[in-house]
């Protein structure tokens, strides 16, 4: 999957408690976004990051926030957890916005 | 705000059937527009981007075509074959996003 790690793959957690999922790229990409899919919705931008500490909200972004301190993790964290975020959430890369875009394999999350 | 709309939601051909997949997109100012392959439980796979300055792209037995001026794209899947089966997906790069469209869910049968 063209060097993206993301981790957890699956997680169970309750309502109200505090979530992070990783994305670590190995290929030194600029662009990385946090996407999730649900049935009905599709795939959904949640945030994305143009660099090092610069990142910008997308469609979905209520209830999350991100942090980027290194060019190769990309953190997304549900301070929260709410059952309407139950999704699976989608790591992806890109040099730039002119470029295609590589996908991770995907976290399965369900807020019970 | 830029839609994409994927027209058949759901589609099944036998083996060998020549297909052709839809997406049409609201806006224009697009940059580019690419093709995903999603198979189940599974991330997305890129199969062709088209510049928007170019009208096709090809890759092996798929081709892509671009029409901005009337917001479409179509992918060309020559030769069906059982592997093709999985989802597909389009997307346009419109400001700094992507936005997909809800996908074409495909089957092929032997």
């Amino acid at each position: 999957d063209a060097g993206i790690t993301q981790s957890p793959r699956h997680k169970v957690t309750e309502t109200g408690t505090p979530v992070t999922l990783r994305c670590h790229q190995t290929e030194n990409h600029r662009y990385m976004y946090w996407y999730r899919q649900d049935p009905g919705h599709g795939l959904r931008l949640i945030h994305y990051s143009y660099g090092v500490k610069d990142t910008d909200k997308g469609e979905v972004s209520d209830g999350y926030s991100v942090s980027r301190s290194k060019t190769e993790d990309f953190l997304l964290t549900l301070e929260s957890a709410t059952s309407s975020q139950t999704s699976v959430y989608f790591c992806a890369i890109s040099t730039s916005t002119n470029e295609k875009l590589f996908f991770g394999s995907g976290t399965q999350l369900s807020v019970l | 705000k830029q839609e994409v709309t994927q027209i058949p939601a759901a589609l099944s051909v036998p083996e060998g059937e020549n297909l052709v997949l839809n997406c049409s997109f609201t806006d224009s100012a697009i940059y580019n527009l690419q093709w995903f392959r999603q198979d189940p439980g599974k991330g997305l796979t890129s199969l062709l981007l088209i510049q928007s300055s170019q009208r096709e792209q090809t890759s092996g037995r798929l081709n892509a075509s671009l029409d901005k001026s009337s917001g479409r794209s179509t992918l060309y899947i020559a030769a069906s074959q059982p592997g093709d089966s999985a989802t597909y997906l389009c997307a346009v790069i419109w400001g700094d996003m992507l936005t997909f469209g809800g996908g074409t869910r495909l089957m092929v049968k032997p």
